[in-house]
């Protein structure tokens, strides 16, 4: 069936760090990936996504790149801020008409100052 | 000028009971779905609706009923509440006559809910 797995966290990271969670899926077909991003007490909300092989997302200095071949969609970051802290969502949507997200179970980003 | 939102916002009650979430979009979406958040936040979609009809039904105990009035309400009532239905009840809407894998989807800010 089709699965999504991130890396374990939490992660924590001093400001200005390098950051990378790592994403792999299983999916049939094509899936399109998306990274969603819940701050504390909020509802999710997209970060960025990509639906096609070797495209690459980014939004907010976050970036990601489907790749096909290792079937991952890494979500990195050059310099991360303490606003950045939060909880990050992989996910996969197969073609299809559902519209249905398979989430993986999410990453707990901590910048410290 | 909230996009999709959800009442209540915290829901504590008695095991037993039946209560409701309610969740609105003024996007003007034609789907809408919900998700449940379990204590180590995970997320899995339990319904979802396109113009009023029922496209997702993940195995979801058939004490949880969603029901959608029009395109813009999707509301889930939930029968004889367990212990274990605690979570969070995220609610979302996506673009488009009908859903696409593409589509991104915009959340509700949740609802906790918590059965003693």
């Amino acid at each position: 069936g089709n699965s999504v797995t991130q890396m374990e966290g939490p992660v924590t990271l001093s400001e200005e760090a390098f950051l990378t969670i790592n994403c792999t899926y299983t999916a049939t077909g094509y899936p399109s990936l998306f990274w969603y991003v819940q701050y504390p007490g909020e509802g999710l909300q997209l970060l960025l996504k990509a639906t096609k092989a070797d495209d690459k997302g980014s939004n907010k200095g976050f970036e990601a790149t489907y790749r096909k071949e290792t079937t991952s969609f890494h979500l990195e970051k050059g310099s991360v801020q303490v606003s950045d802290s939060a909880v990050y969502f992989c996910a996969l949507s197969t073609s299809g008409n559902t519209g249905k997200l398979i989430f993986g179970q999410g990453t707990t980003l901590q910048v410290k100052p | 000028d909230t996009a999709v939102s959800q009442t209540p916002k915290y829901l504590v009650t008695q095991m037993g009971n039946d209560k409701s979430i309610k969740c609105e979009q003024n996007l003007g979406h034609d789907t809408m779905y919900w998700y449940k958040q379990d204590s180590k936040k995970f997320l899995k979609i339990m319904f979802s609706y396109n113009n009023k009809e029922l496209i997702i039904n993940e195995t979801v105990p058939n004490r949880f009923s969603p029901k959608s009035p029009d395109k813009a309400h999707l509301n889930l009532h939930i029968n004889s509440l367990e212990l274990g239905d605690s979570a969070v009840y995220f609610c979302a809407s996506s673009p488009g006559t009908g859903p696409t894998s593409t589509d991104t989807q915009y959340f509700g800010p949740g609802t906790r809910l918590t059965v003693l």
